[in-house]
C-alpha cells in the first residue's frame, strides 16, 4: 500500500477536454509537490502546495491542496496534446525523504 | 546550466556483474538521493545523502552501495546484480532534504 494514492492511474482524454487527477493519503503532509514526467526524462516539479486548503493556478492548471492536508488534487482545464505525461504527487515523510505516488498517466489525443 | 547528469542512460547486464551509475551536480545541493522506478510503483527511495560523507539508507537499499566524497557526486553502486534490479533509476538533488527535487534523465538498466 502506497502512502500516496493517485487516481486514476491511467487518463486518455480529447483534446479540449477537462480532467482531474486526485492524490490521496491517511497521514497529514507538512507540503506536497506536483511533478510531471515525460517519456525518457526524469520528473520535473510543477508546484508546491503547503496550506491547508490553498489553491495555486498554472496557466491551464489548477493545484489544490485539502484542508486537511492529507490530499490534493491537479485540475487540467482544456487538456492539449502537449500535456501528455505521467504526473506524479510526492510529499516529504520520515525525516523529510520525499515519497511519490505511483502516478497518473495522462495521454491527450488530437 | 547542466544541472543533474547521469551516466549512463542505457545498460544491460548480465546476472552477477558490477557496475557504477554516475550521478554529479553543479548546483551546490548538500541533499542527493537515488530513485528506481518501476511500473505501478512510482519513484522508491533507495539511498540519500545530506552532505559530503553521509549517506543512509532509504525503502529499498539491498544489493546497492553509495558514497558521497564531494558536494558534486553521488555515485550508485550495484555490487552483483539480480534481474530483479531491472528498472530505471534517477538520481536526484535538493537545496535541502523534503524540497524540491531536480532529476536526471535517468539510466535505463536491463538485468539478463
Amino acid at each position: 500500500t502506497q502512502l500516496l494514492e493517485q487516481s486514476p492511474q491511467f487518463l486518455s482524454i480529447q483534446e479540449g477536454e477537462n480532467l482531474t487527477v486526485y492524490c490521496n493519503s491517511s497521514s497529514v503532509f507538512s507540503s506536497l509537490q506536483w511533478y510531471r514526467q515525460e517519456p525518457g526524462e526524469g520528473p520535473v516539479l510543477l508546484v508546491t502546495v503547503v496550506t491547508g486548503g490553498e489553491v495555486k493556478k498554472l496557466k491551464r492548471l489548477t493545484f489544490q491542496f485539502g484542508d486537511a492536508r492529507k490530499d490534493s488534487s491537479l485540475h487540467i482545464t482544456a487538456a492539449q496534446p502537449g500535456d501528455t505525461g505521467l504526473y506524479l504527487c510526492a510529499g516529504p515523510r520520515y525525516g523529510n525523504k520525499l515519497v511519490f505516488g505511483a502516478g497518473t498517466i495522462l495521454r491527450v489525443k488530437s | 546550466n547542466a544541472g543533474v547528469t547521469q551516466t549512463p542512460k542505457f545498460q544491460v547486464l548480465k546476472t552477477g556483474q558490477s557496475m557504477t551509475l554516475q550521478c554529479a551536480q553543479d548546483m551546490n545541493h548538500e541533499y542527493m538521493s537515488w530513485y528506481r522506478q518501476d511500473p505501478g510503483m512510482g519513484l522508491r527511495l533507495i539511498h540519500y545523502s545530506v552532505g559530503a560523507g553521509i549517506t543512509d539508507q532509504g525503502e529499498v537499499p539491498n544489493g546497492y552501495n553509495v558514497s558521497r566524497s564531494t558536494t558534486e557526486d553521488f555515485p550508485l553502486r550495484l555490487l552483483s546484480a539480480a534481474p530483479s534490479q531491472t528498472s530505471v533509476y534517477f538520481c536526484a538533488s535538493s537545496f535541502r532534504q523534503g524540497t524540491e527535487a531536480f532529476f536526471g534523465q535517468g539510466t535505463r538498466l536491463t538485468v539478463v
